[in-house]
């Protein structure tokens, strides 16, 4: 069976700040993607990054940048320099990609981010 | 790329009464899920759609629960005799086949069910 932890629950930082939000992830497959997701305060599910079990190369986009680490099963999001616009719960989700997969995220709980100015 | 749209944002109703809830994809996206989301919690996997066939269904849709996508687009989720376990918000997801493996699914904003 899949899962995702996510141990942060809340986390709040004071803006420009440097902050990293956590992910371990458990699946007996070889082959599968990883993903984070943004969710503000209206509720809709922003798309920010997936990965595949065969890219561990971390990627940097803006201020945002990720570490796949296969060794810890490890997916870590570090937001540079936070802004108050960055206040958000964060998910992190797993899928399989095994044959005949339906690619259905398993989700972590979340991480609530705030960023106090 | 209009993005994934759900009606409606909120139901309110009384228990025992059924409710449905509308989905309408991302248009060229072939896949179509279902995710509940209760409150401080990830979104959880109900079911799943490709085209208009419906491929797998969680162990957390009850015969309560009745899903589909008659034609490969829109998607309907229906609840009957609704339970206070049933308040949640339900998400709709979508994303396409091919490319570079699994394209990632774009979210609704939901539709959040209370149930009084």
């Amino acid at each position: 069976a899949q899962k995702v932890t996510q141990a942060q629950t809340e986390i709040s930082v004071v803006e420009k700040e440097d902050v990293t939000l956590d992910c371990v992830y458990e699946t007996r497959d070889t082959t599968y993607y990883l993903f984070w997701y943004k969710q503000p305060p209206s509720g809709e599910l922003v798309f920010l990054i997936r990965r595949n079990s065969f890219d561990e190369q971390n990627e940097i986009s803006g201020r945002y940048s990720w570490n796949f680490q296969k060794s810890t099963s490890s997916f870590n999001f570090t937001i540079t320099a936070s802004q108050v616009v960055d206040s958000a719960v964060y998910f992190c989700a797993l899928s399989e990609a095994e044959g005949g997969s339906n690619y259905k995220l398993t989700f972590g709980k979340g991480t609530l981010l705030t960023v106090n100015p | 790329d209009t993005g994934v749209s759900q009606n409606p944002r909120h139901k309110i109703t009384k228990r025992g009464q059924n409710v449905t809830f509308r989905c309408d994809p991302i248009s060229e996206h072939n896949r179509l899920y279902w995710y509940r989301q209760t409150l401080g919690q990830g979104p959880e996997f109900l079911t799943y759609f490709q085209n208009e066939a419906q491929l797998e269904k969680s162990r957390l849709l009850s015969d309560r629960f009745s899903a589909e996508r008659p034609k490969g687009s829109f998607s309907t989720l229906e609840i009957q005799r609704t339970e206070q376990g049933d308040s949640a918000m339900y998400l709709c997801a979508s994303g396409r086949s091919g490319g570079t493996g699994n394209q990632p699914q774009h979210f609704g904003d939901g539709t959040r069910l209370s149930i009084l």
